[in-house]
């Protein structure tokens, strides 16, 4: 079992909102991820840190902005939400040596519905 | 079980049966390749590991191939289980391309029957 947690698992909030989805990890990994997938979907990168203070964009454009002030937090922020925000997140971390070879360990993801 | 073509969005087997599923890549210069499974309502969990230079490598009940003339991958799973339902989405790493981030591919959802 992988020690990275995410909350909300499932979010349904209005236009407009402010809303974070949290992702901790207790395996001291200093690289961190956010995909993005919608259902049945592959995932896409939207935002990764190599360690504290370290935040990249991904592949895909995303509206929703980072932070990592501790190794073990990666907080994924949308200012003001829109029904095109409505997805699934999955947050992930490795070791920087095991990055190399693609093993990430993920959450078990937050379902974000933007009504 | 077999998949047909290059890639199926769903494949059915038997349980105790083979699975194989299999995955195109565009990439020539990806350097590491990697299968994960998705089960409903969960994030993805690596399952094995392939690096360039091989074209097999082995786990428990799993098997990757990898063709890289054809620039084919594939993931056999052994007398498939109830368990091993799920989305079973490949993967590449390229270094100093996506700055060595993965890609994932579109996944293939495998069914078992009992």
């Amino acid at each position: 079992e992988a020690d990275i947690y995410q909350t909300p698992r499932y979010l349904v909030i209005g236009t407009g909102k402010k809303i974070t989805l949290e992702c901790s990890q207790t395996m001291g990994h200093d690289k961190m991820y956010w995909y993005q997938q919608d259902p049945g979907m592959e995932l896409h990168l939207i935002h990764y840190s190599y360690g504290v203070n370290s935040t990249e964009k991904g592949d895909l454009s995303s509206e929703s902005t980072v932070s990592r002030i501790r190794t073990e937090h990666f907080p994924l922020t949308l200012e003001s939400a829109r029904p095109s925000h409505t997805s699934q997140y999955l947050c992930a971390s490795s070791e920087m040596g095991r990055a190399n070879t693609g093993e990430l360990f993920f959450g078990e993801g937050s379902r974000l519905t933007v009504l | 079980g077999e998949s047909v073509g290059l890639h199926l969005p769903t494949l059915s087997v038997q349980e105790g049966d083979n699975s194989i599923i299999n995955c195109a890549y565009s990439n020539s210069a990806s350097d590491y390749f990697i299968w994960y499974k998705q089960e409903s309502g969960k994030g993805p969990q690596f399952i094995i590991d392939i690096r360039s230079n091989m074209d097999k490598r082995q786990g428990q009940r799993v098997t990757v191939l990898l063709n890289k003339t054809v620039k084919h991958l594939s993931l056999q799973i052994a007398a498939t289980q109830p368990g091993d339902s799920a989305v079973y989405f490949c993967a590449e790493i390229t270094y100093g391309g996506s700055q060595g981030n993965l890609i994932f591919g579109k996944g293939t959802k495998l069914s078992v029957k009992p």
